[in-house]
């Protein structure tokens, strides 16, 4: 198993160019995740899907989009690169949580480090 | 707002017990206390969680006051290799969404 892989892992960007992070998880996990973790501080959550075909808004979704079209792959889409999306981007994902107790840790992928200058 | 207060930094020496405090006075019935670490910007790692009974598994003990307002981690015997940014999160177990705060830097020391 390798887990959670992502791709790039470093990547410098243009203001207003566009890009997409790429996310795979080989766990057959229902849930994904899409976090950012700025110099110094705790992540954020960006977007997140609990399964194929659905997606939720996070904590600071503005500037980013997401699509889940398989059970394995959860793309970051950044439409207009700012130097605010400076950043390192965490992919993380979980099996279904079944009820009160029970807990499914997330397994998170080793990051992307992206600039925008 | 914060769920969980935790102090910023701690050092604790090689070998010793790491006792790492976490504040969260405005707890719900139905929330957890979960703690990840955060290696040097490697991707958080899952430790620990609990509801109110403490908790052990091989990597640390949990332990919950009655009142669930505050809770310890304890690192019974800290390596070098736990040096890192411990972060105490308080959720319901339902949606498994992680609020992360700023954590503890913790330094262990040779």
């Amino acid at each position: 198993n390798a887990g959670v892989t992502q791709t790039p892992k470093f990547r410098i960007l243009k203001i207003g160019q566009s890009m997409t992070l790429q996310c795979t998880q080989d766990m057959n996990h229902n849930y994904m995740y899409w976090y950012r973790q700025d110099p110094g501080m705790g992540l954020k959550l960006i977007y997140y899907s609990v399964g194929a075909g659905i997606t939720d808004k996070g904590e600071v979704p503005n500037g980013y989009n997401v699509s889940r079209s398989t059970t394995e792959d959860f793309p970051l889409r950044l439409e207009l690169a700012a130097p605010s999306q400076t950043s390192v981007y965490f992919c993380a994902s979980s099996s279904f949580s079944t009820g009160r107790g029970t807990y499914n840790e997330q397994f998170f992928g080793p990051g992307t480090r992206l600039t925008v200058l | 707002d914060a769920k969980t207060t935790q102090p910023t930094s701690m050092d604790c020496a090689e070998g010793r017990a790491a006792n790492l405090p976490c504040n969260h006075s405005t707890i719900s019935g139905n929330e957890y206390v979960y703690w990840y670490r955060q290696i040097h910007s490697q991707g958080p790692q899952y430790i620990i969680h609990g509801l109110k009974n403490n908790e052990t598994n091989e990597m640390a003990s949990l332990i919950i006051t009655e009142d669930r307002k505050s809770s310890t981690l304890i690192l019974p015997h800290a390596t070098l290799r736990d040096t890192a940014v411990y972060y105490c999160i308080v959720e319901k177990a339902a949606g498994n969404k992680l609020t992360f705060g700023g954590g503890t830097r913790v330094l262990v020391k040779p």
